[in-house]
């Protein structure tokens, strides 16, 4: 049982670019979120999937997609990569309907130069 | 005004010490609070829960919640340099959880 996991583990883009972080979760949760942690603002919320085929905005969407078209898997897409979005992305995910715990990813450092 | 503050540190303490994190939150409908600790270059792994008011104790730690002050608090007994770490406080609201921005803390053997 791996949990949560992300790929790639660290990435170097130069504006301008595009890429795709993917996200994979063995546990069956049905939600699955995408977060950004930058120094002194904490995690915000980038988007979020309640199931399969569904996903929301969060906090801070604009310059980022997603999509979720397996229940296991839960991708972030750039688009045009600035330097704004230099940071460290997390994938979460939990179990529907309770307040169980959401388990986080390892995490992805990504440099946009 | 964000929904949960948190005083980002970095909060300093020797070995042995009682620590004291804390939070305020904005909104009274809140009632699920969590605490997070992160390690570094890690992903966050959540710590302790509390449902609505009260104190719950887990060994070292006791996490407690005052709705009528909107504030929350984490409890480190006899830290240890093992403690170090950035805690992140958060509640629930529609399918999603808030975070504080985090304190650092560390403990100094």
């Amino acid at each position: 049982n791996a949990g949560v996991t992300q790929t790639p583990k660290f990435r170097v883009l130069k504006t301008g670019q595009s890429m795709t972080l993917l996200c994979a979760q063995d546990m069956n949760h049905e939600y699955m979120y995408w977060y950004r942690q930058d120094p002194g603002m904490g995690l915000r919320l980038i988007h979020y999937s309640v199931g399969e085929g569904t996903t929301a905005k969060g906090e801070v969407p604009d310059g980022y997609n997603v999509s979720r078209l397996k229940k296991q898997n839960f991708l972030l897409g750039l688009e045009s990569a600035a330097p704004s979005q230099t940071s460290v992305y997390f994938c979460a995910s939990r179990v529907a309907g309770t307040r169980e715990t959401q388990y986080f990813g390892p995490g992805t450092r990504l440099l946009v130069l | 005004q964000k929904e949960v503050e948190q005083d980002p540190g970095p909060l300093s303490v020797p070995e042995g010490a009682i620590v004291s994190l804390n939070c305020t939150y904005s909104n009274s409908a809140f009632q699920y609070f969590m605490w997070y600790r992160q390690y570094s270059r890690k992903g966050p792994e959540l710590l302790m829960y509390t449902y609505s008011s009260g104190n719950k104790e887990d060994g070292r730690f006791t996490a407690q919640v005052d709705k009528s002050s909107k504030y929350i608090s984490l409890f480190i007994r006899d830290s240890q340099p093992s403690d170090s770490a950035t805690y992140l406080c958060a509640t629930e609201s529609s399918y999603k959880l808030i975070f504080g921005s985090g304190t650092r803390l560390l403990v100094r053997p």
